[in-house]
């Protein structure tokens, strides 16, 4: 299958200072990106889908400042946690696909703890 | 709830049967998937199977499906320490990628 790469795997960051994850689609061009996070022992939750040039669409109860997503090349997102919180810390996980429709490739999660 | 749940982890001696266990909500879900994520990995689409079927068997794997109970099972015959993973459930109702809701995944550790 494709391969997403996701970066970093593990950050940990004080309170209040922001954090960027990425993710990279390495082998295809990734016309849309999923942002998902989970909480321990809890279902993995859609945050986000952005499209490649477009707004991402959150889902609902998503803060849109607190989770910024920049999508603005067909082989990189970004997410910004902004003004980090204790209650911020959680698995980030993305997938790309080169459409809604067509199966998406996951990338390794990142794991934010903050402190 | 959670919409879809899954027990979280799964302990088996190499050789035998795995079988892990899903069960959803939404009486509407159409397609329902099994992912694995290995250490360091992300999530790689093992399987999956449409809602007007039964069973699907693939290699080791074998899918179980009960409609009526919502009820989704994965079965991975003599399974091996490689086996070893986060197994995650999934189900969508129309098969786009933001409209599968996932489990929490289930922890498989296969002994020697």
């Amino acid at each position: 299958g494709a391969v997403v790469s996701q970066h970093p795997s593990r950050v940990i960051c004080k309170s209040g200072t922001s954090v960027k994850i990425e993710c990279r689609s390495l082998d295809f061009q990734a016309t849309t990106m999923f942002w998902y996070r989970q909480f321990p022992k809890k279902s993995l939750m859609l945050m986000a889908t952005s499209n490649e040039g477009s707004k991402a669409t959150y889902e609902q109860g998503v803060e849109k400042d607190k989770f910024l997503i920049n999508h603005a090349s067909l082989t990189l997102s970004t997410l910004t946690v902004t003004s980090a919180h204790p209650e911020d810390s959680s698995f980030y996980i993305c997938s790309a696909s080169s459409g809604g429709w067509t199966e998406a490739f996951f990338g390794q999660g990142t794991r934010l703890t903050v402190v | 709830g959670e919409d879809v749940e899954q027990s979280l982890f799964l302990s088996v001696r190499e050789g035998d049967s795995s079988v892990i266990n899903c069960t959803y909500t939404d009486s509407s879900s159409t397609y329902l998937y099994w992912y694995k994520q290995e250490p360091g990995a992300g999530l790689q689409l093992l399987t999956y199977i449409f809602s007007n079927m039964d069973m699907k068997q693939d290699q080791r794997l074998t899918v179980l499906l009960n409609k009526k109970d919502k009820h989704l099972s994965l079965r991975i015959a003599d399974t091996q320490t490689g086996d070893s993973a986060i197994y995650f459930c999934a189900e969508s109702i129309h098969g786009g990628n933001n409209d599968m809701r996932f489990g929490a995944g289930t922890r498989l550790t296969v002994k020697p």
